[in-house]
């Protein structure tokens, strides 16, 4: 099993709203990744988990906040967004050999 | 740091032709490259994964080459199909985790 899987596909949220994004793995991947992708351009890296711990944080605002409950979850709480951070929010893991899987994304329109 | 072109940027064939895709890094100090494929507002789909000691990797109509000394990587697909249509990424990891993509490839095969 391949998959990583992303709930929910399709999220509206206003500006005051608090909401998150769940992903999940059964591949005993133990990096696990979130990036943002706008339309027409390429995946930007926001966090990278490793062993279940934040390694990497590419200068996100603190209105995205990521917690990896164990191994195979992923989250991403979102809180006080802007109309700009509407996009197609992507998980991903990653193997031993450090091939990427992603999930299908979430969309996300905040209002 | 690590830029990544690919060019062109969009590319129209007629069904059965053979598609090159092309990639190129400034850095060739890379862990692997890994292609992807991208249908519109889904998630990434891996189609092969280079480590930087290998030289090719092939799966069914699709052969990937690396030259990690000129910082190249093509994408060959065969006998293309309408079904190939959508856009393919390019990415290269450095020693971290993080993976510097190019811009794309928007790929249509006219039946």
């Amino acid at each position: 099993d391949t998959e990583v899987t992303q709930t929910p596909k399709h999220l509206v949220m206003g500006m005051t709203n608090k909401k998150s994004l769940k992903c999940e793995q059964h591949m005993g991947h133990r990096a696990m990744y979130w990036y943002k992708q706008k339309a027409k351009k390429p995946p930007e890296l926001m966090f990278v988990y490793s062993y279940e711990k934040l390694s990497i944080n590419e200068s996100v605002p603190s209105r995205f906040s990521p917690e990896c409950p164990n191994s195979s979850l992923l989250n991403l709480h979102l809180h006080a967004l802007q109309p700009e951070d509407s996009a197609l929010y992507l998980c991903a893991s990653s193997s031993i050999s450090y091939e990427q899987y992603f999930g299908p994304g979430t969309r996300l329109t905040v209002t | 740091k690590q830029e990544v072109t690919q060019i062109p940027a969009a590319l129209s064939v007629p069904e059965g032709e053979n598609l090159v895709l092309n990639c190129s890094f400034t850095d060739s100090a890379i862990y692997n490259l890994q292609w992807f494929r991208q249908d519109p507002g889904k998630g990434l789909t891996s189609l092969l994964l280079i480590q930087s000691s290998q030289r090719e990797q092939t799966s069914g109509r699709l052969n990937a080459s690396l030259d990690k000394s000129s910082g190249r990587s093509t994408l060959y697909i065969a006998a293309s199909q309408p079904g190939d249509s959508a856009t393919y990424l390019c990415a290269v990891r450095g020693n971290d985790y993080k993976l510097s993509f190019g811009a794309g490839t928007t790929v249509t095969v006219r039946a």
